[in-house]
Order: C-alpha cells, then sequence, then structure tokens
C-alpha cells in the first residue's frame, strides 16, 4: 500500500480566488490521479498526472481550471482557480500500487474539504 | 457504456447484525473490482479487490465481497457489523490497462447501536 498525505486538509476560500492542494506520497510511484468528490455526490476523475508530461484531463475538465504539476515521483499539486461555490468539493488524490503489477490498484489520500463562499 | 450501480443510497442495521450492500456493474471486458470505505471526514479506504481466481475475496475489517459474473454482481458482506463500520461504500470498477476507474455513486450505511 502507499501513505498519502494532502494539504490543506479543509479551506475556506472567497470566490474569485485559487487554491493549491498539495499531495504527498511515501513510496515513488508513477501515476498520480487527481478526484473531486461534490457533496452528496461520488468520485470523478479531474485528471491523471505522469512525473515528466503534461497531465491528462478528463471529459468536462481544463488545465486553465485546474493546472496540475508533477515535479518529482511523490508529489503533486492541483490547483482550483477563480473558484466559485460550485468548486465547493472535496478533492482526494490518489497513486497507483507503488508495488507495481497490473492490478490498477489505488490508494487514497485523505481529502482537501474546500467550501468556497 | 460502462457504470457501476449501487441500488441501495442508505442502509441502517442493528450492531451485530449480518450486512450485504449491493454493487451491479455493467463493463463488456474482464472486470477489475474494488470496494472502498468512506469514514466521516476521511478519505477512502480499500476494503478489497477482485481481479481473478476464486470468486469470494476476503478483505480488511472483516469484509468479504462475491464476484458473480453471470449477475454482474460485486457484493459486499459481513457477518456482523459494528458500529465503527458506520460510513460510506463504494464499488469501483477498474477499467483493464487504463488505471481508470469508474465508481458508483455509493451507499450510506448507518449502524444502530
Amino acid at each position: 500500500s502507499a501513505v498519502i498525505s494532502q494539504k490543506p486538509s479543509r479551506d475556506i476560500c472567497q470566490r474569485g480566488t485559487s487554491l493549491t492542494i498539495q499531495c504527498q506520497v511515501d513510496s515513488q510511484v508513477t501515476m498520480m490521479f487527481w478526484y473531486r468528490q461534490q457533496p452528496g455526490q461520488s468520485l470523478t476523475l479531474i485528471a491523471t498526472a505522469n512525473q515528466g508530461s503534461e497531465a491528462t484531463y478528463e471529459s468536462g475538465f481544463v488545465i486553465d481550471k485546474f493546472p496540475i504539476s508533477r515535479p518529482n515521483l511523490t508529489f503533486s499539486t492541483l490547483t482550483v482557480s477563480n473558484m466559485s461555490p460550485e468548486d465547493s468539493s472535496i478533492y482526494l488524490c490518489s497513486v497507483e500500487d507503488p508495488s507495481g503489477g497490473p492490478q490498477e490498484t489505488q490508494y487514497f489520500g485523505p481529502g482537501t474539504r474546500l467550501l468556497v463562499l | 457504456a460502462q457504470s457501476v450501480t449501487q441500488p441501495d443510497i442508505h442502509i441502517t442495521v442493528s450492531e451485530g447484525a449480518s450486512l450485504e450492500l449491493r454493487c451491479n456493474y455493467s463493463y463488456g471486458a474482464t472486470p477489475y473490482l474494488f470496494w472502498y470505505v468512506q469514514s466521516p471526514g476521511q478519505g477512502l479506504q480499500l476494503l478489497l479487490k477482485y481481479f481473478s481466481g476464486d470468486t469470494l475475496v476476503q478483505g480488511i475489517k472483516g469484509f468479504e465481497a462475491e464476484f458473480k459474473r453471470s449477475q454482474s454482481s460485486f457484493n459486499l458482506r459481513k457477518p456482523s457489523v459494528h458500529w465503527s463500520d458506520a460510513a460510506e461504500y463504494f464499488c469501483a470498477v477498474g477499467l483493464s490497462g487504463t488505471y481508470k476507474y469508474i465508481f458508483g455513486t455509493g451507499t450510506r450505511l448507518k449502524v444502530l447501536a
């Protein structure tokens, strides 16, 4: 498995501002993922972040709104830009199983709870 | 199209009672199947996973799940629920070769003392 931490754990922000969320994992992993969980909803994949390449965004998510950095194999950031109340969600990062293998298991961080006023 | 359905939005059981959470999926290839639990204010914790082999898989915290290909189901079970099991449970299908998951909408479990 993997131990994943996220900062901040929660924040309250004003509309029009931006927030950068950090994700740190205790093992080197190739693939990291960012998800959004809107209130009362399931998880939706925002993008996949591989070290050394541009993030790959899912339909409905764009880089200008959710820029992602992946400077090394243990760290990634997601920025929520020009926030509106509709961005109020839990943002979770996840990583592939660091032990490798074809099983596509993901391990999740504790999440960042964002409230936009 | 691929999808995961968790028919029960809320389930309430008494402590000590047995539990079964339903999950049905639609996926053309061999599925990789997962159950995650999200306790209040927490992230997702992996309970168990199925890739191949024995269709009855054991997980952490006394949970098990059975893969039934003919029914496209992967139901989660626990013989005796503890108050600490109160949480939201998500079933997910992993799309082979992509690392992408499709999550169900979740089932919120309430445990009565």
